[in-house]
């Protein structure tokens, strides 16, 4: 039913390897989040862009660097990490960047080992 | 302190009770959201409201924007109804979404 698709599902990776996270939403909108969900923690906002150029970078480590190369398209790619990035990380879009009903994707639950 | 709390972390109910969830802020706010997420981790906005009452279904979510204060209520409980909450707020300086912790409700049959 979402019109936004995350890919991986799932994702396991060591400290040294570099990976990266993809969103495509498909419902025309000009805003993409990246979220964190951690255990027993509420979600995190991690970065926001809208009409391609990044609004928000919530203090997000740099070994995080976000890219959005469309409005439809937004990756997340991931290089020496740590076992405390192991969370769920999720993909958002809406409308505009403001006070609107955001669409998640079904998230990419990532490991760390 | 979380700006936004959620009250019950996890609620245990029978098919076909009445269920209350309840969300408090401690922020400025100009819109609240409910959201549901299954398990597996999909998320799907409920509802979004900056007063008053909604209504969708078997859902009725109310705010009071003087105490601060927004429940979610279920009627008629089912088994597929269980899920994470989530209360949401755009609040705060910047204006984004705060997100409580959620609330996990199990209905048994």
């Amino acid at each position: 039913e979402t019109g936004v698709t995350q890919t991986p599902r799932h994702l396991v990776m060591g400290m040294t390897n570099k990976k990266s996270l993809k969103c495509e939403q498909h419902l025309g909108h000009n805003a993409m989040y990246w979220y964190k969900q951690s255990a027993k923690k509420p979600l995190e906002l991690m970065f926001v862009y809208n009409f391609k150029e990044q609004t928000e970078n919530n203090s997000v480590p740099s070994r995080f660097s976000p890219e959005c190369p469309n409005s439809s398209h937004l990756f997340l790619h991931l290089h020496t990490l740590q076992p405390e990035d192991s969370a769920l990380y999720l993909c958002a879009s809406s409308q505009e960047e403001a006070v609107r009903t955001q669409y998640f994707g079904p998230g990419t639950r990532l490991t760390v080992l | 302190k979380n700006e936004v709390e959620q009250s019950p972390q996890n609620l245990t109910a029978q098919e076909g009770e009445f269920i209350t969830i309840n969300c408090s802020y401690s922020v400025g706010i100009s819109a609240l959201h409910w959201l549901q997420q299954h398990p597996g981790g999909g998320i799907v906005s409920l509802f979004m409201l900056s007063s008053g009452k909604k209504k969708h279904g078997r859902l009725i979510a109310t705010i009071n924007i003087q105490e601060k204060h927004s429940s979610l209520h279920i009627t008629a409980s089912h088994p597929r109804d269980s899920a994470v909450y989530i209360c949401a707020v755009y609040g705060g300086a910047t204006n984004k979404l705060i997100f409580g912790t959620g609330t996990l409700l199990a209905v048994q049959p």
